[in-house]
């Protein structure tokens, strides 16, 4: 069984540029979960998914990132500008069947961002 | 806001020893899960242990939950280099702490 798929692994990009990322889950994972995790802290998390409906965003800057989750499968993750500050790695998870913490959440290897 | 808080922040111990990881939380829980991220690679699931549930096992590892205490802890026994990675606890809405680094010398 595929994992977690995410692109790009490496992004490096000067601040005020936009930014995206994209992730593809477990197939038949209706829960999808994008993270943020700076060196030495552990994820925290911006956006959770129940199939295409975002059921918690209320950590998400929304000044400046937006997510979508399209026919419920994959999902964007989008800066716009990006800040020095949101150098770090971005994970995405996916969990079945209905998330809410009660069901075990398979990561992605994450994209690295480096705002120069 | 993080949800999970581990202790200690960074643990070292020899090859063969126990290592004893803490995890408190703010609220009240279904589940508690916890998770290993070795050095940058993803985050991989360990255990989830229930509200109703004292304490699991799993191979070499044992977790207790005293939901009293809003407490958890994490026992991995007869530790191994490759244990060598940073511990999460996460709780209700995956909510993660800052993990305790564990370090296992040969």
């Amino acid at each position: 069984e595929a994992g977690v798929v995410q692109s790009p692994r490496y992004k490096i990009i000067e601040k005020k540029q936009p930014v995206a990322f994209w992730c593809n889950p477990i197939s038949g994972h209706n829960t999808l979960y994008w993270y943020r995790q700076n060196l030495g802290q552990g994820p925290e998390l911006l956006i959770r998914y129940e199939n295409e409906e975002a059921v918690d965003d209320s950590q998400l800057p929304k000044d400046r990132f937006s997510a979508e989750r399209l026919k419920g499968v994959d999902s964007t993750l989008k800066i716009q500008p990006a800040e020095l500050g949101d150098s770090a790695v971005y994970l995405c998870a996916s969990s079945f069947p209905g998330g809410r913490g009660t069901d075990t959440q398979y990561f992605g290897p994450g994209t690295r961002l480096t705002v120069l | 806001s993080q949800q999970g808080e581990e202790d200690p922040q960074a643990l070292s111990i020899q090859e063969g020893e126990n290592a004893t990881m803490n995890c408190s939380y703010k609220t009240s829980i279904n589940n508690l899960q916890w998770y290993r991220q070795n050095s940058g690679r993803g985050l991989v699931h360990l255990i989830l242990i229930r509200s109703n549930e004292r304490e699991k096992h799993s191979g070499r590892l044992r977790v207790t939950l005293d939901t009293s205490k809003k407490s958890s802890s994490l026992l991995i026994t007869a530790s191994r280099a490759a244990d060598t990675a940073s511990y999460f606890c996460a709780t209700y809405d995956m909510r993660f702490g800052a993990g305790t680094r564990l370090t296992v010398k040969p």
